[in-house]
């Protein structure tokens, strides 16, 4: 069966520091690996996905994360943070051949702050 | 063009009771999901449909259950309310199963007292 685990439910950086959220990954199959980022009291906006190819997936307001299958990891990285930034991070992977987010499993998520 | 529509946006039920959720996926998609948001348990997937067929379903007791309609709109019911039912239901949506475009909407909160 298909996991994921975001490393740290909270994260703190100061504004214009560097954003790193961690996810490690566990499938049977090539991974679909997807970040969402979800604002108070709203639904799932899609960062960024890797679905195949470059490993180095660019995404939304400035986010990149990048395929590691030898770590199983898929880190989402933003070299300077924003005060907007500030909002709760899912990583997910498909659990389905083809990519399908029609059932994905979600990671608990990052809390991310962005102090002044 | 209008977002995923969920109604309504929050809703208070009483153990026991039965409550029926709405989704309106974005014009010309015909693939909904549904997904359970709790503290406890994050993110869960409910079901998926695609042309008024469940193609897909999580690992949720029977009284969670779901239809399609035939111009896409989708619905979720839980009967015999329980406090554990309490969530944050999200709809998403996407032209079709495989597609990598899918789009949710603002979500259902859902109290159970």
């Amino acid at each position: 069966a298909q996991s994921v685990t975001q490393l740290g439910s909270h994260v703190s950086v100061s504004e214009g520091a560097l954003v790193l959220l961690r996810c490690n990954y566990s499938s049977s199959v090539p991974p679909y690996l997807f970040w969402y980022v979800q604002y108070p009291n709203q639904g799932l906006q899609l960062l960024l996905k890797y679905t195949t190819g470059a490993t180095l997936v660019k995404g939304i307001n400035g986010f990149e994360a990048e395929f590691k299958k030898s770590e199983t990891s898929f880190h989402l990285t933003k070299p300077s943070a924003h005060m907007s930034d500030a909002a709760e991070y899912f990583c997910a992977v498909s659990d389905r051949e083809g990519g399908s987010q029609g059932n994905l499993i979600f990671g608990k998520g990052t809390k991310l702050s962005v102090k002044p | 063009k209008a977002g995923v529509t969920q109604t309504p946006r929050y809703l208070i039920k009483t153990r026991g009771q039965q409550v029926t959720l709405s989704c309106s996926p974005i014009s010309g998609h015909r693939s909904v999901s549904w997904y359970q948001q709790t503290p406890g348990q994050g993110l869960q997937f409910l079901f998926e449909y695609f042309s008024e067929t469940q193609r897909n379903k999580g690992n949720f007791p029977g009284r969670f259950s779901g239809r399609q309609f035939s111009n896409s709109r989708s619905e979720m019911n839980v009967s015999t309310l329980e406090l554990g039912d309490s969530a944050l239901y999200l709809c998403a949506s996407s032209f079709s199963p495989g597609t990598d475009q899918n789009t949710f909407g603002s979500g259902t909160r859902l109290t159970v007292v």
